[in-house]
């Protein structure tokens, strides 16, 4: 059974940078099916879509996060990880990690299909 | 970006009642729309996936169907653990968005 879960600092000071790491057990992230994702919740909102990763390391990131967004791979310990920079209150949140599947490619289609527990991260001084 | 938009944003039912909620994008996603289940504290969990194909092990009471601009995601017959919040979302195009959710409260 595939599973999936965050880890990382739970409180970041403003225009510090956010780093998480998502720890994938049951399976490889060098699979070529799959893509690798992160999404967040602030609390008591919806969800929104951060970015994900291929095992090529080829990255996808929602361009609302204007170019603080940096996610990898690490194969050797099976994980990948998320950094956010120049974070503000607004970036308060729960962060989860996700596997995305059935994708058509990079830009179309799929599903996530197994989510991590989630993480809140409190940006504050 | 693509904004999709759910209605109702929450609702009240009782056990036993069939329930639909509406998925509306802003523009043709085909059928590259996918629907969540979220319970408090919980992550997401996914039901429903190109529009109308039942994720592995979930109930043969939730359905999907609609492709272009509307969807719906229908339960026939709630069930006490299926008070949650509810979410679609498209896979048509980056970024991938969300609709705003749909809470479900028992009556």
């Amino acid at each position: 059974q595939l599973q999936l879960q965050e880890s990382g600092p739970g409180l970041v000071k403003p225009s510090g940078t956010l780093s998480l790491t998502c720890t994938v057990s049951g399976g490889s992230i060098s699979s070529s099916t799959y893509y690798w994702g992160w999404i967040r919740q602030p609390p008591g909102k919806g969800l929104e879509w951060i970015g994900s990763i291929y095992y090529s390391w080829s990255t996808y990131y929602n361009p609302s996060l204007k170019g603080r967004v940096t996610i990898s791979l690490d194969t050797s310990k099976n994980q990948f990880s998320l950094q956010l920079s120049s974070v503000t209150a607004a970036d308060t949140a729960v962060y989860y990690c996700a596997r995305r599947g059935r994708a058509s490619n990079p830009q179309l289609g799929g599903d996530f299909d197994y989510w991590g527990q989630g993480t809140l991260v409190t940006v504050s001084s | 970006d693509i904004q999709m938009t759910q209605s109702p944003s929450s609702l009240s039912a009782s056990v036993g009642d069939r329930v639909t909620i509406t998925c509306r994008a802003s523009q043709s996603i085909s059928s590259f729309l996918n629907w969540y289940q979220q319970k408090l504290g919980k992550a997401p969990k996914l039901l429903i996936y190109a529009a109308s194909s039942l994720q592995s092990g979930v109930p043969s009471r939730f359905s999907g169907s609609g492709s272009g601009t509307d969807f719906t995601l229908t339960i026939s017959s709630l069930q006490p653990e299926d008070f949650a919040t509810y979410y679609c979302q498209q896979s048509y195009s980056t970024p991938s968005t969300f609709g705003q959710g749909t809470k479900l409260e028992i009556k």
